[in-house]
């Protein structure tokens, strides 16, 4: 069956605009998580939506949101880019929500760069 | 406060050596503890899963251990081949009220297997 897909893979935008990352999670997976990831800082979790519902979020400001979708698709949104914000953005789905009660597969990542 | 460090922050070995990883965590409650690989620019892959009752686990040439009286794991790679050049991820799910578990992520050991 098919993985999780996210898109685009490669994103570059200006500093003050916004953007729209999306994921598709594995087919019956219903819980999506969203994580940043810098190099020196690991995974950090950004929220995580369970029947279109935001179930958790982690510790980040309120430029970054996030939705999801009847069909489980999830799309996170961060507006006022800072340069900071550059950074490989990951989804995992999994199956129930928790991130931890079940296996988390991964997507590819969206690298965004921000000029 | 719920932490996973990993050790060393970085390794180089030449292809066909063994290596291990290690893992320490301070996380309760424990639920599981998991090592994902992550090739540059790429999401991290599950190699194994481990609950409190497990002390070892293998996925071809990775062997995985817990001790959970300790709270250190480890993951030994057997004869390396240079495409498990990557960064190995050792990830620890901490189970709340509800159900509801989060994992805590260690900032990665990067390994790097040359010819």
């Amino acid at each position: 069956k098919a993985g999780v897909t996210q898109t685009p893979r490669y994103l570059i935008k200006t500093r003050g605009q916004q953007v729209t990352l999306s994921c598709s999670p594995i087919s019956g997976h219903r819980s999506v998580s969203w994580y940043q990831q810098t190099p020196g800082q690991g995974l950090q979790f950004l929220f995580e939506y369970f029947s279109e519902t935001q179930r958790n979020k982690g510790n980040f400001p309120g430029r970054f949101s996030g939705r999801q979708f009847s069909n489980s698709r999830s799309e996170m949104n961060v507006s006022t880019l800072e340069l900071g914000d550059s950074a490989l953005y990951l989804c995992a789905s999994t199956l129930k929500p928790g991130q931890g009660n079940t296996e988390a597969f991964f997507g590819q990542g969206t690298r965004l760069t921000v000029v | 406060k719920n932490q996973v460090e990993q050790s060393p922050q970085s390794l180089i070995i030449l292809e066909g050596k063994n290596c291990t990883l290690q893992c320490n965590y301070t996380v309760s409650p424990f639920s599981n503890l998991r090592w994902y690989k992550q090739d540059t620019g790429r999401g991290p892959v599950s190699l194994t899963i481990m609950t409190f009752s497990e002390n070892t686990k293998s996925n071809g040439r990775y062997t995985a251990t817990l001790d959970a009286d300790t709270k250190q794991s480890s993951l030994h790679i057997t004869a390396s081949q240079l495409s498990d050049s990557a960064s190995y991820i050792c990830v620890v799910s901490a189970g709340f009220s509800g159900g509801y578990n989060k994992l805590i992520f260690g900032a990665g050991t990067r390994l790097a297997v040359h010819p």
